[in-house]
């Protein structure tokens, strides 16, 4: 069975500074790997994802993802944060059979 | 794209009714997905169609809840006798399947309580 593990259930980082959001995920193949970010009541809205290739991905609003098979991650991570980027974050897992694994996400507050 | 949209946004139901759910996907989406998400958790799946053909049920989804897509559209998602436990956020997503990959976009939600 797939799952995703989000370790860090609250970060706060003050704006400007950098950001790494950890992702952990248990799959037996080769999994498909994303990023969603959540505002408020609002649906999820994909950031980047890792199917193959490059394990380095960009993504939207500055953002990048590096898979790394031998520690079963996927971080996200931001050089600069902005307020604009506090929201929830997931991360999610998936077979090629779509269906998606999440996980718990974690909650980035931005200090001015 | 117009993107996925979800209606209603917000259902306040009494114990016990009926309750149903629309979700349109992107326009040629040939996949669309139903989760359930609650307060400080990821969003769980419940279904997912492929065109008119409902491919896999979760063990989360009861007797209770049925879900539809009769022309390869738009979907439904009906929760018979509604319980308190039903409160959450109803995420539709949708995606075009090419080859082995599948990317999903979500809609905004349908938030459900049950008083």
């Amino acid at each position: 069975a797939q799952s995703v593990t989000q370790p860090d259930i609250h970060i706060t980082v003050s704006e400007g500074a950098s950001l790494e959001l950890r992702c952990n995920y248990s799959y037996g193949a080769t999994p498909y790997l994303f990023w969603y970010v959540q505002s408020p009541g609002q649906g999820l809205q994909l950031l980047l994802k890792y199917f193959s290739g490059d394990t380095l991905v960009q993504g939207i609003k500055g953002f990048e993802a590096e898979f790394k098979r031998s520690q079963s991650s996927f971080n996200l991570r931001k050089p600069s944060v902005h307020w604009s980027d506090a929201a929830e974050y997931f991360c999610a897992v998936s077979s090629n059979a779509g269906k998606s694994t999440f996980g718990d996400g974690t909650t980035l507050t931005v200090k001015p | 794209d117009t993107g996925v949209s979800q209606d209603p946004r917000h259902k306040i139901t009494k114990r016990g009714q009926n309750v149903t759910f629309r979700c349109d996907p992107i326009s040629e989406h040939n996949r669309l997905y139903w989760y359930r998400q609650t307060l400080g958790q990821g969003p769980e799946f419940l279904t997912y169609f492929q065109n008119e053909a409902q491919l896999e049920k979760s063990r989360l989804l009861s007797d209770r809840f049925s879900a539809e897509r009769p022309k390869g559209s738009f979907s439904t998602l009906e929760i018979q006798r509604t319980e308190q436990g039903d409160s959450a956020m109803y995420l539709c997503a949708s995606s075009l399947i090419l080859g082995s990959t599948d990317t999903q976009y979500f809609g905004p939600g349908t938030r459900l309580t049950v008083l």
